[in-house]
């Protein structure tokens, strides 16, 4: 049972443009909501992360919304930078345990 | 470094024969949890701890045991490995609903 969802395998985007990644959740028990990035050979390390009390949390470039109503997170990355290129995991935690989306592979193009 | 060591870092073993991975931490944190990763499916949890001796089943669980006597190791068991166990294996510790930290990752091949 796959919790949580990452539809969209790949992005890409021009260097200084945007960059959205979108995840979704069905498990009303998740309260706890985080965003990792991760490079080839290395293990995922914490981007971002939001509680679910909030609906926004910022930290310079990136920005977490959720919407809870809808289950559903996004980060966004303003502006996008080449080395952000790296896969992007959503994960949701309650109860103690923590589950990933597939992940979305984030191309920032000079 | 968040103090979180996975050994051994590689593996090549043949079907049928157990294996045992380690997640040693040096945080004291509550909560560890081994995820495997695989192309298309992301990072799926195999299973998790809370505390000595307390563990739970994830999503991917068949196949799989862990032990966790004391709170600084966490070890994964494959009890008779298969190929479709061949992946690369994260260990993750955790304070509370905080952020979690991953180890480097130990790839294993089953052969």
């Amino acid at each position: 049972d796959q919790q949580v969802k990452q539809n969209s395998p790949s992005l890409s985007v021009q260097e200084g443009r945007i960059s959205i990644l979108n995840c979704d959740y069905t498990n009303s028990m998740f309260d706890y909501f985080l965003w990792y990035k991760k490079y080839p050979a290395e293990g995922p390390t914490f981007l971002i992360s939001i509680s679910s009390i909030k609906d926004k949390n910022e930290d310079g470039r990136f920005t977490v919304f959720l919407n809870k109503s809808a289950k559903h997170l996004s980060l966004h990355i303003v502006p996008s930078q080449p080395g952000d290129s790296a896969v992007y995991f959503c994960a949701a935690s309650g109860n103690n345990d923590m589950r990933f989306g597939a992940g979305t592979r984030l191309t920032v193009k000079p | 470094d968040a103090g979180i060591t996975q050994s051994p870092r590689h593996k090549v073993t043949e079907t049928g024969t157990p294996v045992t991975l380690r997640c040693h931490q040096t945080e004291n944190h509550r909560y560890m949890y081994w995820y495997r990763q695989d192309p298309g499916h992301g990072l799926r949890l195999i299973h998790y701890s809370y505390g000595v001796k307390d563990t739970d089943k994830g999503e991917v669980s068949d196949g799989y045991s862990v032990s966790r006597s004391k709170t600084e190791d966490f070890l994964l068991t494959l009890e008779s490995a298969t190929s479709s166990q061949t992946s690369v294996y994260f260990c993750a510790i955790r304070f509370g609903d905080t952020e979690a930290f991953f180890g480097q990752g130990t790839r294993l091949t089953v052969v």
